[in-house]
């Protein structure tokens, strides 16, 4: 049985440093195909693509976020994270991890819960 | 970026309706479409990947067609856990974008 969570703060002041947690069991992150993605939802929006770590470390980012996205994986923990730097309340949205199946088209077919993280001074 | 538009935003049907939502990539995207269902406060569910094969575990009265730029996901036969949002995404390139969702309603 896969299941995701993610973890971290609910609160962060505008210009913080945003790090999320997927902590994740059913499956491993070094099987080939298999990859971790960040997907955020602002309140009463579409979903947004943030980025995907799959098993060989190749890492993927939204062009639009990049220079503030770091996405990083700890096999032996079955984790994965993400930080996000200069967080602005633009940013203010329920953040989702998902497993993904690579191995020939590629989709989230596992959601964590998700986590809202509201930024505000 | 590859943009993804929906149509409709938002539709009311009746329970027994035949309900078809339209994606439309702004380029080829081949076949690298996925169809997800997202209920008030819950995570999306996968429904649909590589455009028409339906996820395991996923009623048949949902199905999927389409390539190149033109998606639809249907439902034969709208039952009352199916009103939710739908949301297309496409796989084919990164970002791997999300459309603007369809939100179906009771009538």
């Amino acid at each position: 049985q896969i299941t995701l969570k993610e973890s971290g703060p609910t609160l962060v002041k505008p210009t913080q440093t945003l790090t999320l947690t997927c902590t994740f069991s059913g499956f491993s992150l070094s099987t080939s195909g298999v990859g971790v993605g960040w997907i955020r939802q602002p309140p009463g929006k579409a979903l947004d693509w943030l980025a995907l770590i799959y098993w060989d470390d190749d890492k993927r980012y939204s062009p639009s976020l990049k220079s503030r996205l770091t996405i990083t994986k700890d096999t032996s923990k079955n984790q994965v994270v993400l930080t996000m730097t200069n967080m602005d309340p633009v940013d203010t949205a329920t953040y989702y991890c998902a497993h993904s199946d690579s191995t020939g088209w590629e989709y989230f077919d596992y959601w964590g819960q998700g986590t809202l993280v509201t930024v505000s001074s | 970026d590859i943009q993804m538009a929906q149509s409709p935003s938002s539709l009311s049907a009746s329970v027994a309706d035949r309900v078809t939502i339209t994606c439309r990539a702004s380029q080829s995207i081949s076949n690298y479409l996925n169809w997800y269902q997202q209920k008030p406060g819950k995570a999306p569910k996968l429904l649909i990947y590589a455009a028409s094969t339906l996820q395991s575990g996923v009623p048949s009265r949902f199905s999927g067609s389409g390539s190149g730029t033109d998606f639809t996901l249907t439902i034969s036969s709208l039952q009352p856990e199916d009103f939710a949002t739908y949301y297309c995404q496409q796989s084919y390139s990164t970002p791997r974008t999300f459309g603007q969702g369809t939100k179906v309603e009771i009538k």
